[in-house]
């Protein structure tokens, strides 16, 4: 069965600081897409960048990257450059060739001054 | 273009009673889901449509929650009778087609007293 797995519940990161998220997937699918989402108080998820499993090199959005480590079935999130307005939930998440998308428990940010 | 539109965005309501949420996916938008988002916890998936069609309610607790999608544009998500463990978000998500990017609303927050 599918399954994320995140096992940081909270990290913290000094401002302009870079902050890695860890993300580890199980599927046995060959074809599948992962995610990142922050989600802040207001509950809102918003989406950050995608890897397909396909994609031969690694995500990357502003100051936001994927680490896609598919050996290792790792896809964590590199967040450069920390701002305050990053403190929020995170969440990485799997989808499968069914289009269903599943989450992991998330991990909390602080950034700090 | 417009994100997913969800309403309404709070609701406090006693047990035994109902309720329904409303949401209206990104146009053109064929894929919809509706996650369960309980406090400290990842989102979990209560049913997903393709355009009309239900494609997985496997988690859908049947007896109390109901979901629909006519003209496979707007969706309903009603419980009945609400119980107190229903107190979560209720975050609506659509996407164009397979392996587009998932999209989310801002949520409905759902307290049960």
């Amino acid at each position: 069965a599918q399954k994320i797995t995140q096992t940081q519940p909270g990290m913290f990161v000094q401002e302009k600081e870079a902050v890695t998220l860890d993300c580890t997937y199980d599927t046995s699918d060959p074809s599948y897409g992962l995610f990142w989402y922050k989600q802040p108080s207001s509950g809102e998820m918003i989406f950050l960048i995608y890897q397909g499993s396909y994609d031969q090199q690694n995500a990357t959005e502003g100051r936001y990257s994927l680490n896609f480590q598919k050996a290792r079935k790792s896809a964590n999130l590199v967040i450069s450059a920390s701002q305050l307005g990053d403190s929020a939930m995170y969440f990485c998440a799997m989808r499968d060739n069914t289009d269903k998308l599943i989450f992991g428990t998330g991990t909390r940010l602080q950034v700090f001054p | 273009e417009a994100g997913v539109a969800q309403s309404p965005r709070y609701k406090i309501i006693e047990k035994r009673q109902s309720v329904a949420f409303w949401c209206n996916p990104i146009s053109g938008h064929a894929t919809l889901y509706w996650y369960q988002q309980i406090l400290g916890q990842g989102p979990k998936l209560l049913i997903q449509f393709q355009n009309n069609g239900v494609v997985d309610d496997s988690q859908l607790p049947k007896d109390r929650f109901s979901a629909e999608r006519l003209k496979g544009v707007d969706s309903t998500l009603k419980i009945q009778p609400a119980k107190l463990e229903d107190s979560a978000v209720y975050l609506c998500a659509s996407s164009f087609q397979t392996g587009n990017t998932i999209y989310f609303g801002e949520g409905s927050w759902l307290t049960v007293v």
